[in-house]
């Protein structure tokens, strides 16, 4: 079974720069979840969708940070503009469903991003 | 605030030593705990641990649960250096405004040859 892919790897970008990533989760799971992680912590979630609809995006910086998730599948997570403390790896992570039989999260390879 | 709270940060290991990762949480609607490996890429799932006292065991590694302590272990025996990674723990919750998995800064082990 195909896990969860992320794109880029790797990006370093200028501050005030703006950046994309981009997320396939595994084929069937409706509820995708960004996290972002700091280094030195655990992941925290930005945003979480059930199919292509926000569920949860109440940690998510909006003034510059926006995700959509077209026809339920893949997501994008976008920051304009992009600030130094954005430095982190950017996680995507797929499940069935948010159900407590089926909520158990696959993480793909994340995208590190660097911010200078 | 929910919170979920690692011990040791760190930890340094000869190979074929066993050891003990804590994992203590404090959060309302309580729903799972998990356990995450993470290496120099994507946390890959371990455990998810739903009942108190039943242990869950896959190989080396073994992880239990108490609900009544709020707290749970994670136990690697005879460990490898290929264990050698950060060991996440999160605790799945209902509602929540930090979303529904909350994670611990994670352990980082070390084991050495």
């Amino acid at each position: 079974e195909a896990g969860v892919a992320q794109s880029p790897r790797y990006k370093i970008i200028e501050k005030r720069q703006s950046v994309a990533f981009w997320c396939n989760p595994i084929s069937g799971h409706a509820t995708l979840y960004w996290y972002q992680q700091i280094l030195g912590q655990g992941p925290k979630l930005l945003i979480q969708f059930q199919n292509n609809g926000v569920v949860d995006d109440s940690q998510l910086p909006k003034d510059r940070f926006s995700a959509e998730r077209l026809k339920g599948v893949d997501s994008t997570l976008k920051i304009q503009p992009a600030k130094l403390e954005d430095s982190a790896v950017y996680l995507c992570a797929s499940s069935l469903e948010p159900s407590p039989t089926r909520e158990t999260q696959y993480f793909g390879p994340g995208t590190r991003l660097l911010v200078l | 605030e929910d919170k979920v709270v690692q011990s040791p940060l760190s930890l340094v290991v000869h190979e074929g030593d066993t050891v003990t990762l804590n994992c203590s949480y404090e959060v309302t609607n309580f729903r799972s705990l998990l356990w995450y490996k993470q290496e120099k890429k994507a946390p890959t799932f371990l455990f998810m641990l739903t009942s108190s006292g039943i242990e869950k065991k896959s190989g080396r590694l073994s992880s239990i649960l108490d609900k009544k302590e709020l707290f749970s272990i994670l136990n690697i025996t005879a460990t490898q250096t290929g264990d050698s990674a950060v060991y996440l723990c999160a605790v799945a919750i209902y509602g929540g405004s930090q979303g529904n998995l909350i994670f611990g800064k994670g352990t980082k082990l070390s084991v050495k040859p």
